[in-house]
């Protein structure tokens, strides 16, 4: 069962615009939602995150928007760029397992994202 | 630079062979994190270490795949007798504490031929 749920699978956008990732998660044990920013052959990086007390966190070009009741998160990248292209995972941290907190990420299946110059 | 490293970058190898990947940690992050990566998902979780102890392994991690973190330092995961379905990118994450964010290496494609 996939514990985070994100869309759109690919976005394609135009220089300047703005982009929105969407991510929905379940389990209310979640404490720390990152999203990671993948480029081909590398591995994921940390790009913002934000814990579940605050509603929005912004960092440069990059906000969170995350809503505690609808447990929905999502990401807006303004002024969008060709060098965002990339494919952007957003993931939930926590849960406790046989009464033990991992702290293991979950993942979303990730959005591909294109922006035209 | 002083990121996770891991190496091989590439592993390709026949069914059926052993095959042994490394995991250099960042300096100091005492918690170390294993994860497989397929074409066109998001990463999961397979294993973490809290220094050198082995914390916690995932359903996916079958008895053909075994950790280890001698001395908290480095880790290394091997996979046994491997199957076309183990064909993956294996990542590796580490990170300072469980509250602290986890940062990732460029991880180990492996291809089974």
């Amino acid at each position: 069962q996939q514990q985070v749920k994100q869309s759109p699978q690919s976005l394609i956008v135009q220089k300047g615009g703005i982009s929105i990732i969407n991510c929905a998660y379940e389990n209310t044990a979640f404490d720390y939602f990152p999203w990671y920013q993948q480029f081909p052959g590398k591995g994921p990086a940390l790009l913002i995150a934000i814990r579940p007390d605050v509603s929005e966190k912004k960092e440069g070009r990059f906000t969170i928007s995350f809503n505690k009741s609808a447990k929905q998160f999502s990401l807006h990248i303004m002024d969008s760029q060709p060098g965002d292209s990339a494919t952007y995972f957003c993931a939930a941290r926590g849960g406790f397992d046989r009464g033990s907190t991992l702290g293991r990420l979950y993942f979303g299946r990730g959005t591909q994202l294109t922006v035209w110059p | 630079d002083t990121g996770v490293s891991q190496n091989p970058r590439h592993k390709i190898t026949k069914r059926g062979q052993n095959v042994t990947f490394r995991c250099d940690p960042i300096s100091e992050h005492n918690r170390l994190y294993w994860y497989r990566q397929t074409l066109g998902q998001g990463p999961e979780f397979l294993t973490y270490f809290q220094n050198e102890a082995q914390l916690e392994k995932s359903r996916l991690l079958s008895d053909r795949f075994s950790a280890e973190r001698p001395k908290g330092s480095f880790s290394t995961l091997e996979i046994q007798r491997t199957e076309q379905g183990d064909s993956a990118m294996y990542l590796c994450a580490s990170s300072l504490a469980r509250e602290w964010p986890q940062h990732f290496g460029d991880g180990t494609r492996l291809s089974i031929l």
